[in-house]
C-alpha cells in the first residue's frame, strides 16, 4: 500500500497555464506538506497544513495555492505557470508535532 | 534557525562502514537531530533521529557528541542501495518545520 501518493508523476505544460498536483496520504496523519526541489537539488518547504489549517506559508508566490478538501488530501494549484516553476514537487505527511515525515514520490513539472 | 554543516560528498566501498558527519554548533536544547536520505529519483526517507543519547535502528546508528554540537550517522555495512544524499536536520521539539540543507552525496563503490 502506498502511504503518500501524488498525481501526476510527470507534468509538462506551457507557460501561462494553470495546473494542479494532487496528494493523498493513507497514514491518518494530521499534517501535510508541499516541498519544491529545484534544479540545484535544494529541497525547500512551501506549505504545511495541519487539520486543514495553513500553519507554514513560506515566501512563495501567491500563484501557488494549497487546497485541502480533507485531512487525507493536500492539493497544490498553480496559476499562470512560469519557466522558473519547473522543479520536482514533493508532498509529505506527518503526525502532529515533530514526527517523522513521509514523502511521496514527487511530481516532475516542466514548464515550456 | 539552527544550521547544520555537512561535507558535500563522501565515498565508501561496498560492505564497509560509513561515518557521515554533521556539525550543528548552534543547536538549542530543544532541537532533535534528524537524518533523512534521498535515493535517486525518489522522495526523501526517514533514517533516524535522536536528542542526546546514541540511537540504533535497523537502518543505521546515530552517535551524538556529548556537547551535542556534532553528530555522526553510521551505516554499518554500506550497500549499493545506500548511495543517496543524506541530510542532517535540526527540528525543534514543538515544530513541524524541517529545513533541508545541501546534504552529503554518498557514493558506494562495488
Amino acid at each position: 500500500d502506498t502511504a503518500v501518493s501524488q498525481t501526476p508523476k510527470y507534468l509538462v505544460t506551457q507557460m501561462g497555464n494553470d495546473k494542479s498536483i494532487k496528494c493523498e496520504q493513507n497514514l491518518g496523519h494530521d499534517t501535510m506538506y508541499w516541498y519544491k526541489q529545484d534544479s540545484k537539488k535544494f529541497l525547500k518547504i512551501m506549505f504545511s497544513y495541519n487539520n486543514k489549517e495553513l500553519i507554514i506559508n513560506e515566501t512563495v508566490p501567491n500563484r501557488f495555492s494549497p487546497k485541502s478538501p480533507d485531512k487525507a488530501h493536500l492539493n497544490l494549484h498553480i496559476n499562470s505557470l512560469e519557466l522558473g516553476d519547473s522543479a520536482v514537487y514533493f508532498c509529505a505527511s506527518s503526525p502532529s508535532g515533530p514526527g517523522t515525515q513521509y514523502f511521496g514520490p514527487g511530481t516532475r513539472l516542466l514548464v515550456l | 534557525d539552527a544550521k547544520t554543516t555537512q561535507p558535500n560528498s563522501m565515498e565508501s566501498n561496498e560492505e564497509e562502514p560509513v561515518h557521515l558527519p554533521c556539525n550543528h554548533s548552534t543547536i538549542s536544547g530543544t532541537d532533535y537531530i534528524h537524518w533523512y536520505r534521498q535515493l535517486p529519483s525518489q522522495g526523501p526517507e526517514y533514517v533516524i533521529h535522536g536528542l542526546t543519547s546514541n540511537v540504533n535502528n535497523r537502518m543505521a546508528s546515530l552517535a551524538i557528541a556529548e556537547d551535542r554540537k556534532s553528530s555522526t550517522l553510521i551505516l554499518h555495512r554500506a550497500t549499493l542501495r545506500d548511495a543517496a544524499v543524506y541530510y542532517c536536520i535540526l527540528r525543534d521539539v514543538g515544530n513541524n518545520d524541517m529545513r533541508f540543507g545541501a546534504g552529503t552525496r554518498l557514493t558506494v563503490k562495488p
